[in-house]
């Protein structure tokens, strides 16, 4: 079946530490981003990416980093540089530019300890 | 700047009741306009969309929205909740630019009562 996923599902992080949350998406789209979830604040955009190598940054991008370097896959690493990494990350992919509608992963959580 | 506004946080209502979640938006062109539910701890799953147009639209499970645009409004409507409607439910605006983004709402947590 098509669509995307994101691994692990939950994940443990000591302070300091740098994490890599992956995203697969098999539905052949170009465009793919990560959101990050939390209470009351509804999806902020961390990262996003329209083509294979470029990727551009999104309202919450500080001590984030992604790579785009097949059209399949767009890691995310949280760095020890987010202050509060603790939230419930969302990976999405579309087929980008001005048809909008958003195919979404079953999301990872990070807690740091 | 564009915006998404859910104004209730939180609502509840008993189960075979109607429901109306409201959505607002700020948006420089003719936008298009998505309601997603969402289910603890899970991914978002698209309920209705709309590009253009008729202004109501149906959705998936039982969910219509009508878009009114002398209000900047896009609200989701349900005739009858069902337990299992009971979820987070978050309007979206876009595209961004050309850029495929979508800028989310808030969210509505909708309780259902039995």
């Amino acid at each position: 079946d098509g669509g995307i996923t994101q691994s692990p599902k939950y994940l443990f992080r000591k302070e300091g530490q740098n994490v890599t949350l992956s995203c697969e998406q098999n539905l052949n789209h170009d465009a793919m981003y990560w959101y990050r979830q939390d209470p009351g604040q509804g999806l902020r955009l961390i990262y996003y990416s329209q083509i294979v190598n470029d990727f551009q940054k999104g309202d919450i991008a500080e001590g984030y980093s992604v790579s785009r370097e097949k059209k399949e896959s767009f890691p995310l690493t949280v760095t020890s540089a987010q202050k509060n990494p603790t939230a419930f990350y969302l990976c999405a992919s579309g087929t980008g530019g001005n048809t909008g509608e958003l195919f979404f992963g079953e999301g990872s959580r990070l807690t740091v300890l | 700047a564009q915006s998404v506004t859910q104004p209730d946080i939180h609502i509840t209502v008993s189960e075979g009741a109607s429901l109306e979640l409201r959505c607002n938006y700020s948006y420089g062109a003719t936008p298009y306009l998505f309601w997603y539910v969402q289910s603890p701890g899970q991914g978002l799953q698209l309920l209705l969309k709309y590009f253009s147009g008729d202004t109501l639209v149906q959705g998936i499970k039982g969910f219509e929205a009508e878009f009114k645009r002398s209000q900047s409004s896009f609200n989701l409507r349900k005739p009858s909740v069902h337990w299992s409607d009971a979820a987070e439910y978050f309007c979206a605006v876009g595209p961004s630019g050309n850029t495929g983004k979508l800028i989310f709402g808030q969210g509505t947590t909708l309780q259902v009562k039995p």
